[in-house]
């Protein structure tokens, strides 16, 4: 079964100490990984899409990377304003549709304190 | 607004009774999907729409769930029979029409079934 696993489940950092968050994925006919921010009561915002493996994307203290099996969200010197929930998603074929699908993990709540 | 619009924000209802919710997509969008979101689970995929037909509708939890889209643009989900379980936030994305485009999402709407 497919199946998308984030961690760590919580991260705490103070403001300019960066880190990374994790997603591990097993998915047949992977089409492509996604990174999104929730903050409370709202929907997802999209961030990132990645490809394929080596691929990069960085906006701003933000930079993703993929690799065959995972993806890590590396936030450089982290403010306060980027606490939110980090959630990553992968993408697969459904039948009768060039469209997909997103598989989603369940996430990680990134706090930044000052 | 240019996103995904969702209808109503909250919904309370007694055990029982229908609901319908509502999504309104981004404009030129041709796809759409309808996902929930339950306390401490990832998003749970329940069906999509390529224009007005939905091919596959296997992420429906029961046969109390339904969906329709017309025009190729306003989405509707309904829940008849409310239960307990369905309680959830439940959010809509709409994407362009091919694959591996990012798919974007309203704020969803809270339902809660007493």
């Amino acid at each position: 079964e497919d199946q998308v696993t984030q961690s760590p489940e919580a991260l705490r950092l103070q403001e300019g100490e960066s880190s990374s968050l994790n997603c591990s994925y097993t998915v047949s006919g992977l089409r492509g990984l996604f990174w999104y921010r929730q903050d409370p009561g709202k929907g997802p915002e999209f961030l990132f899409t990645l490809y394929s493996a080596g691929e990069e994307k960085e906006k701003e203290r933000l930079k993703a990377t993929l690799t065959k099996k995972e993806s890590f969200l590396h936030i450089t010197a982290p403010k306060p304003e980027d606490s939110a929930t980090y959630l990553c998603a992968v993408q697969a074929m459904m039948r009768g549709s060039t469209l997909g699908r997103l598989y989603f993990g369940r996430g990680t709540q990134l706090t930044v304190w000052p | 607004g240019a996103g995904v619009s969702q209808s109503p924000s909250n919904k309370v209802t007694e055990k029982g009774k229908d609901v319908e919710l509502r999504c309104d997509p981004i404009s030129g969008h041709t796809a759409l999907y309808w996902y929930r979101q339950s306390l401490g689970q990832g998003l749970e995929f329940l069906i999509y729409f390529q224009g007005n037909s939905a091919p596959d509708k296997s992420g429906l939890p029961s046969d109390r769930f339904s969906a329709e889209r017309t025009g190729g643009s306003v989405s509707t989900l309904t829940i008849q029979r409310t239960q307990q379980e369905d309680s959830a936030v439940y959010l809509c994305a709409s994407s362009l029409g091919s694959s591996n485009q990012p798919q974007h999402f309203g704020d969803g709407t809270r339902l809660s079934i007493l």
